[in-house]
């Protein structure tokens, strides 16, 4: 049973259309998070969210944005994509703070490839 | 402004032997470090943690050092297996007051383990 799950996998698109990547967890957590890993292989949050608040790092573009349809699922629409929106985008969750308050888990990443 | 720095982006042990790989930090409110093993095509596994107040951390063949003063940590894994080649990324955190916490990366350290 994966955890954390993303579809799609790949994604080839053009520029100036609009996406969605889905992203869903089955651990019950409270936050999710969509991270972004460019060519220079730098893992940079984007968003992080809960049903409290989200969080967004201000060097994100605002053609992104999240949706959280419910708890367990956090969704990043795409507007306008840009050649240099291409990158891996990784998802990921975390239960609220505990013993191990930022242990974070990922899903395996969908690659987005804009021409 | 790279606040996570791994200034290693390879390194190749031989099967059995330890495998270190290091990790230097700029600011000096981050509470909490931590560990993540990528393989291709995957997203980032957690491997490890420490909290600022502790200096060591022990999980089977996995051990974090934490040195507060020289803002470094570094990762040892003894014995070293094949099975450990893959990407090691560092992650730091700082309490942001609120309930999430987010990870700043490393670069990363792809890690080969000869046989």
């Amino acid at each position: 049973d994966t955890a954390v799950s993303q579809t799609p996998k790949y994604l080839v698109t053009q520029m100036g259309n609009d996406k969605s990547i889905k992203c869903e967890q089955n651990l019950g957590h409270d936050t999710m998070y969509w991270y972004k890993q460019d060519s220079k292989k730098f893992l940079k949050i984007m968003f992080s969210y809960n049903n409290k608040e989200l969080i967004i790092n201000e060097t994100v573009p605002n053609r992104f944005s999240p949706k959280s349809p419910d708890k367990a699922h956090l969704n990043l629409h795409i507007n306008s994509l840009e050649l240099g929106d291409s990158a891996v985008y990784f998802c990921a969750s975390s239960q609220d703070p505990g013993d191990r308050p930022y242990e974070q888990y990922f899903g395996p990443g969908t690659r987005l490839t804009v021409t | 402004d790279q606040q996570v720095k791994q200034n290693s982006p390879s390194l190749s042990v031989q099967e059995g032997r330890i495998s270190i790989l290091n990790c230097d930090y700029t600011n000096s409110m981050f509470d909490y470090f931590l560990w993540y093993k990528k393989y291709p095509a995957e997203g980032p596994t957690f491997l490890i943690s420490i909290s600022s107040i502790k200096d060591k951390n022990e999980d089977g063949r996995f051990t974090v050092f934490l040195n507060k003063s020289a803002k470094h940590l570094s990762l040892h894994i003894v014995p070293s297996q094949p099975g450990d080649s893959a990407v090691y990324f560092c992650a730091a955190s700082v309490d942001l007051g609120g309930s999430q916490g987010n990870l700043i990366f490393g670069k990363g350290t792809k890690l080969s383990v000869k046989p």
